[in-house]
């Protein structure tokens, strides 16, 4: 099992829609849990860290389940703009100290 | 505030040669990371540096590549010899501390072994 797996994607979606995204993570002492954005052939760029009561940004929701070990992105009111690849980051302490797990991304198409 | 400055941008070589990276963190970040990122995949660590110590080589693949942060600011990550499966982007990233703070990314540096 990978340390972090993503919804395989791609999502296509019309503007205006409700999209959701989820992500497992195996290492049950995971501490810290990111979203990333990567626009094509760029590097990634923090979209939100996610707290354990759950946060919200504008359009954007975060949530996290620590039972089940899942966290979770929401897109409200879909936008061009937010075609992109979602990367679910998941920190924890390891022997060495903190590591950093990087999911292999989840494509989303906002159509017209 | 700068971001993550990293050079070369490309990089084109043949195998069996060698290529190094150089990357500037945030003023002041203590933790740097260096990324592989093979197109269609998410980023792979290949070695975080708290300050100028290892925190996490793992994934580093040693009998190739080095990677160095003296005085705990800049680092060079190098490949010597590159293999074809060495083209990807080399990602740069730095955070205040190797907790709870997200880490902000350079442009990455494209590297092509032909």
């Amino acid at each position: 099992r990978k340390e972090v797996e993503q919804d395989p994607g791609p999502f296509n979606v019309p503007e205006g829609a409700t999209v959701a995204f989820n992500c497992t993570y195996s290492n049950s002492a995971s501490q810290s849990f990111f979203w990333y954005r990567q626009d094509c052939r760029k590097e990634p760029k923090l979209l939100m860290s996610v707290y354990s009561s759950g946060n919200e940004d504008g359009r954007f929701t975060a949530q996290l389940n620590r039972a089940s070990q899942y966290i979770s992105l929401l897109i409200r009111d879909s936008k061009l703009s937010d075609s992109a690849t979602y990367l679910c980051v998941v920190r924890g302490l390891n022997t060495g100290g903190f590591k950093t797990i990087f999911g292999a991304g989840t494509r989303l198409f906002v159509k017209a | 505030e700068a971001g993550v400055a990293q050079s070369p941008r490309y990089k084109i070589i043949e195998k069996r040669q060698s290529v190094a990276f150089w990357c500037n963190p945030i003023s002041g970040h203590a933790t740097l990371y260096w990324y592989q990122q093979i197109l269609g995949q998410g980023p792979k660590l290949l070695i975080q540096f708290q300050n100028n110590g290892v925190v996490d080589d793992s994934q580093l693949p040693k009998d190739r590549f080095s990677a160095e942060r003296l005085k705990g600011v800049d680092s060079t990550l190098k490949i010597q010899p590159a293999k074809l499966e060495d083209s990807a982007v080399y990602l740069c990233a730095s955070s205040p501390n190797a907790g709870g703070a997200g880490a902000f990314f350079g442009q990455g540096t494209r590297l092509t072994v032909v």
